[in-house]
């Protein structure tokens, strides 16, 4: 069974562009998470999509945001790119919400 | 504040040596799981644990779930390199149904 698919790996963009970011999750997992991490604040949670609705959010700003597809697909979009959105962003997968979760190898978000 | 506080922050040891790493908190957790994250990579899935007391060994790692399901403990005997990377520790807790990260322990084993 494949894993957790994310792409970009790597991406380059300037301040102010936006970036669109692709997670496909293990097959028949349902749910889907977005993580940030960085050095200095760790893992932070984004959001949580199950069945194309969002159910969770962190504390991130109107910036990010995302949607999940009919086939558990997800997408995150990050707006007007500032210097410190530059982390890696992690995806996870799981069948139902807050079960075990599965990562993809993430997408490193080079902002200048 | 961490919701979950992993101690230590980094610790680097010889091949050979044993050592445990911590992962508390003041909340309940429905069940808590352990990554190793390598640089640049994703978290891998080392183990879940759901029962208060729960042991479960994994070859040279032990992983220790608190009576009170609020702690728990990775040990890894006679560390080997290969065993370096981000261990974190993640929490599913039990009032709100949330899952939460700490911030992890950066395990070096040298040679």
């Amino acid at each position: 069974k494949a894993g957790v698919t994310q792409t970009p790996r790597y991406l380059i963009k300037t301040r102010g562009q936006q970036v669109t970011l692709s997670c496909s999750p293990i097959s028949g997992h349902r749910s889907v998470s977005w993580y940030q991490q960085t050095p200095g604040q760790g893992l932070q949670f984004l959001f949580e999509y199950f069945s194309e609705t969002q159910r969770n959010k962190g504390n991130f700003p109107g910036r990010f945001s995302g949607r999940q597809f009919s086939n558990s697909r997800s997408e995150m979009n990050v707006s007007t790119l500032e210097l410190g959105d530059s982390a890696l962003y992690l995806c996870a997968s799981s069948e139902t919400p807050n079960t075990e979760a599965f990562f993809g190898q993430g997408t490193r978000l080079t902002v200048v | 504040t961490q919701l979950l506080e992993q101690s230590p922050q980094f610790l680097s040891i010889q091949e050979g040596e044993n050592l445990t790493v911590y992962c508390n908190s003041s909340s309940v957790f429905s069940s808590l799981q352990w990554y190793r994250q390598e640089p640049g990579e994703g978290p891998v899935l080392l183990v879940t644990v759901v029962t208060g007391g729960e042991v479960k060994k994994l070859k040279r790692l032990t992983f220790q779930f608190g009576d009170a399901r609020k702690d728990s403990s990775l040990h890894i005997t006679a560390a080997q390199p290969g065993d370096t990377g981000l261990y974190l520790c993640a929490g599913l807790i039990t009032n709100n149904n949330d899952m939460r990260f700490g911030a992890g322990t950066r395990l070096t084993v040298k040679p």
